[in-house]
């Protein structure tokens, strides 16, 4: 499985965008990207996923550069409620979980 | 909404007790999976099945057992509890076709004293 890097910790003004980067340089042409996050304490929440192609759905926009070798999920107008760990994970196989990005939206 | 349950949300129990923690989805999904979470930490994955009886052990090695004995359901088994496995366990489902799509329950956090 692909590894992934994600800045351990971010920041956002509530109201603005939200653009998590993560780079997989690593990345076989069939492995897919995914988005999870997990708020304090709970069960992690499935958010996007990814081949080559931009990806849109009701919770956020997932980015992928044309080299595959990173890719940005950005959420268009963060709230409070968007606190969370979010992670990047590139699927070979199985879902394995890395450190992610906490970020913390602020009012 | 995921429909997937665990119980209990919460325990406490001495060293040595044999525990069942329980988990059950009510969508019909093939694949389940055991994750284990200390505070702070990454999602380990220690079990995981693509249907009835299929089990298989994750990436971290656990003490616990598991069994699918009904698709609906994916019990996860502690003979002899220690405080080392004190930590949250995550259940979660997903359709076999339906790629990684995990839908997660709300966890147990166990605690062994």
């Amino acid at each position: 499985d692909a590894k992934t890097t994600q800045p351990p910790s971010m920041d956002c003004a509530e109201g603005r965008a939200a653009n998590l980067p993560c780079n997989h340089s690593t990345i076989s042409g069939n492995e897919y990207v995914y988005w999870y996050r997990q708020i304090h304490s709970q069960g992690p929440q499935y958010i996007i996923h990814g081949l080559k192609n931009n990806e849109t759905n009701e919770m956020a926009s997932l980015i992928i550069t044309e080299d595959r070798k990173s890719s940005t999920l950005i959420l268009p107008h963060a709230t409070l409620r968007d606190t969370a760990v979010y992670y990047c994970i590139v699927y070979g196989g199985k879902l394995i979980f890395g450190q992610g990005t906490e970020l913390s939206v602020k009012p | 909404e995921a429909d997937i349950y665990q119980t209990p949300r919460y325990l406490v129990i001495g060293t040595g007790k044999k525990i069942t923690l329980e988990c059950s989805q009510t969508m019909g999904h093939d694949k389940m999976y055991w994750y284990q979470q200390d505070p702070g930490m990454e999602l380990h994955l220690i079990h995981y099945s693509y249907g009835v009886n299929s089990t298989e052990k994750g990436d971290l090695s656990s003490e616990s057992t598991v069994s699918r004995i009904r698709t609906e359901h994916f019990p996860l088994t502690l003979e002899s509890a220690r405080p080392s496995h004190t930590s949250q366990y995550l259940c979660a489902s997903s359709e076999i076709r339906g790629g990684e799509k995990l839908f997660f329950g709300s966890g147990t956090q166990l605690s062994v004293l």
